[in-house]
């Protein structure tokens, strides 16, 4: 069974500090990761999807980067901002004919003016 | 309308009342996804339709009943719900299994 741990569960950086969210899944036959922001109370917003094939995928000041073989992705931000508070969650998908993704708990990202 | 769109955004119902959510694609998908988001646990998924045709059904009471009439629609039918099922509902949906979801805004539902 499919488990996804992000560490740590929270976090706080001052504005501009550059930060790692870090995602470790235990079943490494897995088609893509997905990465997701979701501010409280509402949906979630798609912020990166990597492919087992890749091994890093890039937007704007988010670079996410995959280690399929060692079970583990990682979320950089560069130089963050008030705005980019909120929990960070990632799902990875088993893909096929399965089509449950399999989701950590989220790290809640609190950045500070 | 542009997404994924999903009403009510909030519901307050008694452990009696019968109440339905529904969720709006506008992507063009072919896949659909109840989602239920509790406090301080992980998303769990529910129900997934591909092709209008339930595909996965996790272990979710009866008390709980999708619905998907065409590929743009989905419904989850709620009834006699107890208070340990008030939580975030979110709908999402995708093309295939194999690429991104892309998610709702939520129902917040409380069962009082």
């Amino acid at each position: 069974k499919q488990e996804v741990t992000q560490i740590p569960a929270a976090l706080s950086v001052p504005e501009g500090e550059n930060l790692v969210l870090n995602c470790s899944f235990t079943d490494s036959a897995i088609y893509n990761l997905q990465w997701f922001r979701q501010d409280p109370g509402k949906g979630l917003t798609s912020l990166l999807l990597i492919q087992s094939s890749q091994r890093e995928q890039t937007s704007g000041r988010l670079n996410a980067s995959l280690d399929k073989s060692s079970g583990r992705s990682t979320l950089y931000i560069a130089a963050s901002q008030p705005g980019d508070s909120a929990t960070y969650l990632c799902a990875v998908n088993p893909g096929g004919s399965n089509y449950k993704l399999t989701f950590g708990k989220g790290t809640l990202l609190t950045v500070n003016p | 309308e542009t997404g994924v769109t999903q009403t009510p955004r909030h519901l307050v119902m008694g452990m009696t009342n019968k109440k339905s959510l529904k969720c709006e694609q506008h992507l063009g998908h072919n896949a659909m996804y109840w989602y239920k988001q509790s406090a301080k646990k992980p998303l769990e998924l529910m129900f997934v339709y591909s092709l209008e045709e339930r595909v996965e059904n996790n272990s979710v009471p009866s008390r709980f009943s999708p619905e998907c009439p065409n590929s743009s629609h989905l419904f989850l039918h709620l009834h006699t719900l107890q208070p340990e099922d008030s939580a975030l509902y979110l709908c999402a949906s995708s093309l295939g299994s194999y690429n991104e979801q892309f998610f709702g805004p939520g129902t917040r539902l409380t069962v009082l």
